[in-house]
C-alpha cells in the first residue's frame, strides 16, 4: 500500500516569509508525528497528533512553529517569519496509534528539504 | 526525560566481516528499541526493532541484542555487503505508554568496503 507521503519534496524561501509544509500518513494510522532533520544528526522530535489533537508539542522550538491535523489524517507543519536556522528536513511519521502496549512502529515519510535563505 | 546516547559515529568494514553499533539510554522504564538505516537523501526506514520482554532479536542477517540491566542495546549485521553502507540510528521512546515519540541516537555512518 502507499506509505508516508510529503509534499514538497524541497521548499526554499526567505528569511521572514511564512511555508506550509504538508504530511499524508498511512491509511488508518492515528498516530502522526513531525521530526526535523538537520545535517549529520538524527530526527529530533517537534510534535505528535493522536488523532486530531497534539498530544504532545513539548519539541516545538518556539511559536513561530505550529501544526494541525483537522481531520486526523493530513496535517500540515506552519513556519512562520522563518530563520536561516530552519533550514533541515523535516520529516513525518506515523502509526497505528495502539494504545498501551510496549511500542508502535513508526513509518517514515520521505522528508521536506527547506531551505531558508 | 529520555537520552540516547550511540556509538560509534563512522564505522568502516570490509565485506563479509560483521558490524556492531552500540546504544546506550538513560530511562530505565524504557521498553521499546528500534533501528532505522537512513541511505542518503532517503527516508529513515525500520530495520528492526526489540521490545523489553525479550533479550535478543533476529532477521537474516541482522539482529539487536538488549541488556535492560545496564541500559543498552547494539545492533549486528553479519556478512556485511556493499548495499549495506548508509546511516544507522538507534531510538528509544520518550515514555512508556503505548504511542510515542522517539528520541534518537546521533548515528552512526557504516561504509562497507568491497
Amino acid at each position: 500500500g502507499a506509505g508516508v507521503s510529503q509534499t514538497p519534496s524541497n521548499k526554499v524561501t526567505e528569511k521572514g516569509k511564512y511555508v506550509e509544509l504538508r504530511c499524508d500518513p498511512i491509511s488508518g494510522h492515528t498516530a502522526l508525528y513531525w521530526y526535523r532533520q538537520s545535517l549529520g544528526q538524527g530526527p529530533e522530535f517537534l510534535i505528535y497528533f493522536q488523532g486530531t489533537g497534539a498530544a504532545d508539542d513539548s519539541g516545538l522550538p518556539n511559536d513561530r512553529f505550529f501544526a494541525v491535523r483537522p481531520e486526523g489524517s493530513v496535517s500540515t507543519l506552519k513556519i512562520q517569519r522563518t530563520e536561516r536556522g530552519d533550514s533541515a528536513v523535516y520529516l513525518c511519521a506515523s502509526s497505528l496509534g495502539l494504545a498501551g502496549g510496549m511500542g508502535d512502529t513508526q513509518y517514515f515519510g520521505p522528508g521536506t528539504r527547506l531551505t531558508v535563505l | 526525560g529520555e537520552n540516547v546516547e550511540q556509538h560509534p559515529s563512522t564505522l568502516s568494514v570490509q565485506e563479509g566481516d560483521s558490524a556492531v553499533i552500540k546504544c546506550t539510554y538513560s530511562d530505565s522504564a524504557s521498553n521499546y528499541f528500534p533501528w532505522y538505516k537512513q541511505e542518503l537523501g532517503k527516508r529513515p526506514q525500520l530495520i528492526i526493532d526489540i521490545r523489553s520482554n525479550v533479550g535478543e532479536k533476529k532477521d537474516q542477517r541482522i539482529a539487536v541484542t538488549l541488556n535492560k540491566t545496564a541500559k543498552h542495546f547494539s545492533l549486528h549485521i553479519t556478512e556485511t555487503q556493499p548495499e549495506d553502507s548508509a546511516v544507522y540510528f538507534c531510538a528509544a521512546p520518550t515514555y512508556y505508554s503505548g504511542n510515542t515519540p522517539l528520541v534518537f541516537g546521533k548515528g552512526t555512518r557504516l561504509s562497507v568496503i568491497a
